[in-house]
């Protein structure tokens, strides 16, 4: 099955740990995003990424790391400099066809310091 | 920088009725807008795209519209169901990035 996977579903992080979050996508697709989701906020932008070994900041990067060594996945870590990471993670990639891009997300990760 | 708004946040209904949801945008150059539904928990799953050039698109009893000019777009669902009830999500894409700009949502919930 075609997809993007997120692991693990549930995570839970100790105080000054960094964790990181996997997504992988068997899409071929040339983008791929991770998102925040917090409660009456919406989806918010961390990072981004249109090719491999490059990646751009999205609007809310700090405290958060990513890697593009292959098409196919896009970790993201959450470092200890990120004083607030309990939230539901979210990864997606995307195709371009013509000016349009479809997105496709990941069933997310719900990380929790604990 | 866009800014994408979804009226109401929430919306309760009686199964059957026939409803409308809400997208505004404030740039309207954008190249496409895609509808999203999240049940509690989950990720997202993709419902419909419109390109900018097209007015809707319809899969099943949903049927997307898209007026570039005035900055909207509507999601309308017939013969609503409880198997509807989740949260719908609006995306705009702008330009040549790949970035989509998200609306906060509208909470469904269709009563039996």
């Amino acid at each position: 099955d075609g997809g993007i996977t997120q692991s693990p579903k549930y995570l839970f992080r100790k105080e000054g740990q960094n964790v990181t979050l996997s997504c992988e996508q068997n899409l071929n697709h040339d983008a791929m995003y991770w998102y925040r989701q917090d409660p009456g906020q919406g989806l918010r932008l961390i990072y981004y990424s249109q090719i491999v070994n490059d990646f751009q900041k999205g609007d809310i990067a700090e405290g958060y790391s990513v890697s593009r060594e292959k098409k196919e996945s896009f970790p993201l870590t959450v470092t200890s400099a990120q004083k607030n990471p309990t939230a539901f993670y979210l990864c997606a990639s995307s195709f371009r066809d013509g000016l349009n891009t479809e997105a496709f997300f990941g069933q997310g990760t719900r990380l929790t310091v604990v | 920088k866009q800014e994408v708004t979804q009226i109401p946040a929430a919306l309760s209904v009686p199964e059957g009725e026939n409803l409308v949801l809400n997208c505004s945008f404030t740039d309207s150059a954008i190249y496409n807008l895609q509808w999203f539904r999240q049940d509690p928990g989950k990720g997202l799953t993709s419902l419909l795209l419109i390109q900018s050039s097209q007015r809707e698109q319809t899969s099943g009893r949903l049927n997307a519209s898209l007026d570039k000019s005035s900055g909207r777009s509507t999601l309308y669902i017939a013969a609503s169901q409880p198997g509807d009830s989740a949260t719908y999500l609006c995306a705009v894409n702008i330009g040549w990035s790949y970035q989509l700009t998200f609306g906060k949502g509208t909470k469904l919930s269709v009563i039996p």
